[in-house]
């Protein structure tokens, strides 16, 4: 069973830092990894989505790359701001219809 | 936009009740998905549905039933609710979209309170 880790558990930064999150993920055969960011006690917000043949994504400030190979991906937030702080979760789609999630790294952003 | 609603933002239901969780998508999506969310458990699929008519198991498909009529509408039923199926359900949809991949996209999630 694919397994989804993501490091740190959770993360407390100052506003403007660059920061990154990080996912790995035992079977590299995949059809794509997505990323989600989480409000407490919301649904899931879907971030990027990158593609298996892809090696990276970007929306705005963020930026997610695969390395599937390694079973990695990191998912990079520019200047951060107190708005951005959630939790984030990596999923990976080992066959066409499901998702494996991590558990999730939560975000704070300190003005 | 796509849009995945869900039928409750908060239920209270009493051990023994059978209890219907609702999912409603406006985007003409095939797939349809039943999650729950536990902390230090995060979300694990309880059902999946492909088809109208069609389903399948998740990874913790015990206790729960769904019922898929119409391509918009999947429901997720609790038979016979017990305190540890206390917990947050999402909803979530998806379509082949680019190059085979799918996306999916979530409801706001309901949090069922078994007493």
């Amino acid at each position: 069973k694919q397994e989804v880790t993501q490091i740190p558990a959770a993360l407390s930064v100052p506003e403007g830092e660059n920061l990154v999150l990080n996912c790995s993920f035992t079977d590299s055969a995949i059809y794509n990894l997505q990323w989600f960011r989480q409000d407490p006690g919301k649904g899931l917000t879907s971030l990027l989505l990158i593609q298996s043949s892809q090696r990276e994504q970007t929306s705005g400030r963020l930026n997610a790359s695969l390395d599937k190979s390694s079973g990695r991906s990191t998912l990079y937030i520019a200047a951060s701001q107190p708005g951005d702080s959630a939790t984030y979760l990596c999923a990976v789609a080992p066959r066409r219809y499901a998702l494996n999630f991590g558990k999730g790294t939560s975000l704070l952003v300190t003005p | 936009d796509v849009k995945v609603t869900q039928s409750s933002r908060y239920l209270v239901k009493r051990t023994g009740e059978k209890v219907f969780l609702e999912c409603v998508q406006d985007m003409d999506h095939e797939n349809m998905f039943w999650y729950r969310q536990d902390p230090g458990l995060g979300l694990r699929l309880i059902y999946f549905s492909y088809d109208v008519k069609m389903k399948e198991k998740g990874d913790i498909p015990e206790g729960y039933s769904v019922s898929r009529e119409k391509k918009e509408r999947f429901s997720l039923i609790l038979e016979s609710a017990s305190t540890n199926q206390t917990s947050m359900y999402l909803c979530a949809s998806s379509a082949v979209g680019v190059q085979g991949t799918y996306e999916q996209y979530f409801g706001p999630g309901t949090r069922l309170t078994v007493t």
